[in-house]
């Protein structure tokens, strides 16, 4: 069954430095998000991109972070200088399209900013 | 997009229906319930969505009332595996994001 696959599954990254989370979404979808989980709170939406544009952001979505698709396949989210606060889980997740499609999440990768 | 109304916890044995509800009352025409589970820290996990009609997969039933105001997912039986928090979230016909709230901590026991 495709599923959504990220990497890594944890990072560790010292305050002030650029981090790149990549996940590669399932090959026929064209609709691709990230959201976080910091520990014990609920997801939360980041930003969705389709067609090679943002769609739609949250207010998490400062101009620390950016998002790319550099190729066919892979999705990426930077984050350019990380603070103690960014520390939590990730996750990528895509669809083939709008509701009532179903997004499919991707397994996190789980960010600690030391 | 409608809030919903979860109840925070939820106890079941295994083996037995899980019924979990959900209240969206002010739920509009174009918007679906959808259904994610979250195993610990795990990616949320899709289970079934609709818009008024019941809908059953290989994973569970939803049950939507005629009024659309509330609904209830239903687990037929229950397996240890089937512990995680649920999230019951309506979304707008042709959006995209979902809306996380707290869901449902559901725990199964032997």
């Amino acid at each position: 069954e495709p599923e959504v696959t990220q990497t890594p599954s944890h990072q560790v990254t010292q305050m002030g430095q650029e981090v790149i989370l990549r996940c590669v979404p399932i090959s026929n979808h064209l609709y691709f998000y990230w959201y976080r989980q910091i520990l014990g709170q609920k997801v939360e939406f980041l930003v969705s991109f389709y067609n090679n544009e943002i769609s739609e952001k949250s207010e998490i979505f400062d101009d620390q972070f950016s998002v790319e698709r550099p190729d066919g396949s892979n999705f990426t989210l930077k984050i350019r200088s990380t603070k103690l606060e960014d520390s939590a889980m990730y996750f990528c997740a895509s669809s083939e399209g709008l509701s009532p499609t179903e997004a499919f999440f991707g397994q996190g990768t789980r960010l600690t900013v030391v | 997009d409608a809030k919903t109304t979860q109840p925070t916890s939820m106890d079941c044995a295994e083996g037995r229906a899980a019924n979990l509800p959900c209240n969206h009352s002010t739920i509009s025409g174009n918007e679906y319930v959808y259904w994610y589970r979250q195993i610990h820290s795990q990616g949320p996990q899709y289970i079934i969505h609709g818009l008024k009609n019941n809908e059953t997969n290989e994973m569970a039933s939803l049950i939507i009332t005629e009024d659309r105001k509330s609904s209830t997912l239903i687990l037929p039986h229950a397996t240890l595996r089937d512990t995680a928090v649920y999230y019951c979230i309506v979304r707008g016909y042709n959006t995209d994001k979902l809306i996380f709230g707290t869901g449902t901590r559901l725990q199964v026991f032997p």
